[in-house]
């Protein structure tokens, strides 16, 4: 069994401040972890993935995450943030061996960026 | 890249009517596809598996009879849903796995917004 807790519903941060979004994950075999962002009325675009190589995970647009199995957690970063930056934040889950690579979602996080 | 289309991408119909939702792999061969419920401000909750010439893998609490899918080709799965209500409403998501893609696991359309009145 795998699930994925988002801690925090809703971030808000000021254009140009560090953002940071929570993961933390329950997995019974090594993890495959994923950040997704979701536009409203869109679905959604991948970010970044963990897949057991390197911890530290670069994304698209500066986003990063880093994969810490002592904490099994699996935050998102970005440096300094931008209104573009505003939307919805899934982390997700995947069983690394499953054929058809079900993905567990989290609850989201709603990212907000204030000018 | 890999592009997963959805149509359409907003449907409003009377309560009573079947409405159906199609999910199209454009330039690639999708063995598998998934199709995902999303309420307002909530996550993507899986609804089922479906995968090409097979019947599809409902996930527990999702009534098969209420939601049909086929996937009847390598690039096409649809999904209907029957008797709609105004409880059915909701955003529809597909995503189709492309099984040599190893760096994603599956590619996501952009979702239909169903609104039964």
């Amino acid at each position: 069994a795998q699930s994925v807790t988002q801690l925090g519903s809703h971030v808000s941060v000021s254009e140009g401040a560090l953002v940071l979004l929570r993961c933390n994950y329950s997995s019974s075999v090594p993890p495959y972890l994923f950040w997704y962002v979701q536009y409203p009325n869109q679905g959604l675009q991948l970010l970044l993935k963990y897949t057991s190589a390197a911890t530290l995970v670069k994304g698209i647009n500066g986003f990063e995450a880093e994969f810490k199995k002592s904490e099994t957690s699996f935050h998102l970063t970005k440096p300094s943030a931008h209104m573009s930056d505003a939307a919805e934040y899934f982390c997700a889950v995947s069983n690394s061996g499953g054929s058809n690579y079900k993905l567990t979602f989290g609850k989201g996080t709603l990212l907000t960026v204030n000018p | 890249g890999a592009v997963v289309s959805q149509h359409p991408s907003w449907v409003i119909c009377k309560s009573g009517t079947s409405v159906k939702i199609e999910c199209r792999s454009l330039d690639f061969q999708a063995t598998t596809m998934f199709w995902y419920r999303q309420f307002p401000k909530q996550s993507l909750m899986l609804m089922a598996t479906s995968n090409e010439g097979s019947k599809a893998t409902y996930e527990q609490g999702v009534e098969k009879d209420k939601f049909l899918i086929n996937h009847a080709s390598l690039t096409l799965s649809t999904l209907t849903v029957t008797s709609a209500h105004p409880e059915d409403s909701s955003f529809y998501i597909c995503s189709a796995r492309f099984p040599r893609d190893s760096n994603q696991p599956q590619h996501f359309g952009d979702g239909t917004r169903l609104s039964i009145l």
